[in-house]
């Protein structure tokens, strides 16, 4: 079975501070990538997704993610941080080709602090 | 918009009660989903569907039943309702081509007391 690793559950940035979230998966084949979020009262939204081509995927509201193959990894990134980006941020993967359901990460709760 | 709507956002039930969650997917997706947040543990996949009257076991099914008679709509249904399972319920659609970008609605946090 597939597994998804957040490695950072809480974190407190400043505005203006760089971001970085971590998130690796365990499935070995063909994979789709995504990034949620859900800010504070609202539902999950989709932030970006990966599934083929440049492995730097651009998202909504300033966000970017690598995929990188070898490392497993697809971590998220801003290059500066608004208070308005307080939200709980979920990775989630599913195998390539299926339409089966995703398999997210334990989340990680970013604040930022004005 | 792909709208995905869930028909309570709060619920209360006690223990032992049968409850129904109703999901509704406006754009004729063949493909939903139900998941169940819980704080430190993300979102775990209970059931899934891809078509009407179709029903696949996610990871953590036990206590939960499904159903799907119609493509819009995809109900879970708790048999016996138990106090661990109080938490955030969250539906998905999803269509079957093209990319595989899941719509989620803005759930139903059920307490059971």
């Amino acid at each position: 079975a597939q597994s998804v690793s957040q490695h950072n559950h809480h974190v407190i940035l400043s505005e203006a501070a760089s971001l970085e979230l971590g998130c690796n998966y365990s499935y070995g084949g063909t994979v789709n990538l995504f990034w949620y979020v859900q800010y504070p009262g609202q539902h999950l939204q989709l932030l970006l997704k990966y599934f083929s081509g440049d492995p730097l995927v651009k998202g909504i509201k300033g966000f970017e993610a690598e995929f990188i193959k070898s490392k497993f990894s697809f971590n998220l990134r801003k290059p500066s941080v608004q208070w308005s980006d307080t939200a709980e941020y979920f990775c989630a993967v599913n195998e390539g080709g299926g339409a089966d359901g995703l398999t997210f990460g334990k989340g990680t709760h970013l604040i930022i602090q004005p | 918009d792909v709208k995905v709507t869930q028909s309570s956002r709060y619920l209360v039930k006690r223990t032992g009660e049968k409850v129904f969650l109703e999901c509704v997917q406006d754009m004729d997706h063949e493909n939903m989903f139900w998941y169940r947040q819980d704080p430190g543990l993300g979102l775990r996949l209970i059931y899934f569907s891809y078509d009407v009257k179709m029903k696949e076991k996610g990871d953590i099914p036990e206590g939960y039943s499904v159903s799907r008679e119609k493509k819009e709509r995809f109900s879970l249904i708790l048999e016996s309702a138990s106090t661990n399972q109080t938490s955030m319920y969250l539906c998905a659609s999803m269509r079957t081509s093209g990319y595989y970008e899941q719509y989620f609605g803005p759930g139903t946090r059920l307490t059971v007391t």
